[in-house]
């Protein structure tokens, strides 16, 4: 079955700094990875999606995901954070099994926080 | 710009009272979900409809939970009797087609609370 993991589940990092959010995934074929960014009392917005082709995905708000078979990742990378970035981080896998074609199988998140 | 509607955005019941939540999707799009997130935890899809008809209800709860699109347009949740276990949030999404890496919009949520 499918699964995601993100190994960290709170961040702090200073603002200006480079940021690195972590994701696993276990699937058994090419997988559909998505990067959702949950505030506090919203709900998700879509900030990338990975299908196929070039395996570095540039997305919403400055963000960028590089796509590893090799390592089963999907890494969320930005290269300086803002202060409007706090907020909690989703990593999901798409679950093509079963008559739900869209599912979506989401991660525990990481808490990103911002150091002024 | 079209957003998912949901009400009420929060819900305070006492255990064994019943509950309920509303959605409406956006415009057009045809399949809708529900999904409960427990603090600390990532959704957790409970139901799926692709217009009236439900496609995936395989993780809701059914002897409590009940949903309900008739027209195929909005939707409600609904949980009778509320338990302890039930308080978390309630999030409902949209999407155009029910197809993978089709996006899926949400709304703000309903935070439940039951005492």
């Amino acid at each position: 079955a499918q699964s995601v993991t993100q190994p960290d589940i709170h961040i702090t990092v200073s603002e200006g700094a480079s940021l690195e959010l972590r994701c696993n995934y276990s699937y058994g074929a090419t997988p559909y990875l998505f990067w959702y960014v949950q505030s506090p009392g919203q709900g998700l917005q879509l900030l990338l999606k990975y299908f196929s082709g070039d395996t570095l995905v540039q997305g919403i708000k400055g963000f960028e995901a590089e796509f590893k078979r090799s390592q089963s990742s999907f890494n969320l990378r930005k290269p300086s954070v803002h202060w409007s970035d706090a907020a909690e981080y989703f990593c999901a896998v798409g679950a093509s099994r079963g008559s739900s074609a869209s599912k979506i199988i989401f991660g525990s998140g990481t808490r990103l926080s911002i150091r002024p | 710009e079209a957003e998912v509607a949901q009400s009420p955005r929060y819900k305070i019941t006492e255990k064994s009272q019943a509950v309920a939540f509303w959605c409406d999707p956006i415009s057009g799009h045809a399949t809708l979900y529900w999904y409960r997130q427990i603090l600390g935890q990532g959704p957790e899809l409970l139901v799926q409809f692709q217009d009236e008809s439900v496609v995936d209800d395989s993780q809701l709860p059914k002897d409590r939970f009940s949903a309900e699109r008739l027209k195929g347009v909005d939707s409600t949740l609904k949980i009778q009797p509320a338990e302890l276990g039930d308080s978390a949030m309630y999030l409902c999404a949209s999407s155009k087609l029910a197809v993978q890496g089709n996006e899926q919009f949400f709304g703000p949520g309903t935070r439940l609370t039951v005492l």
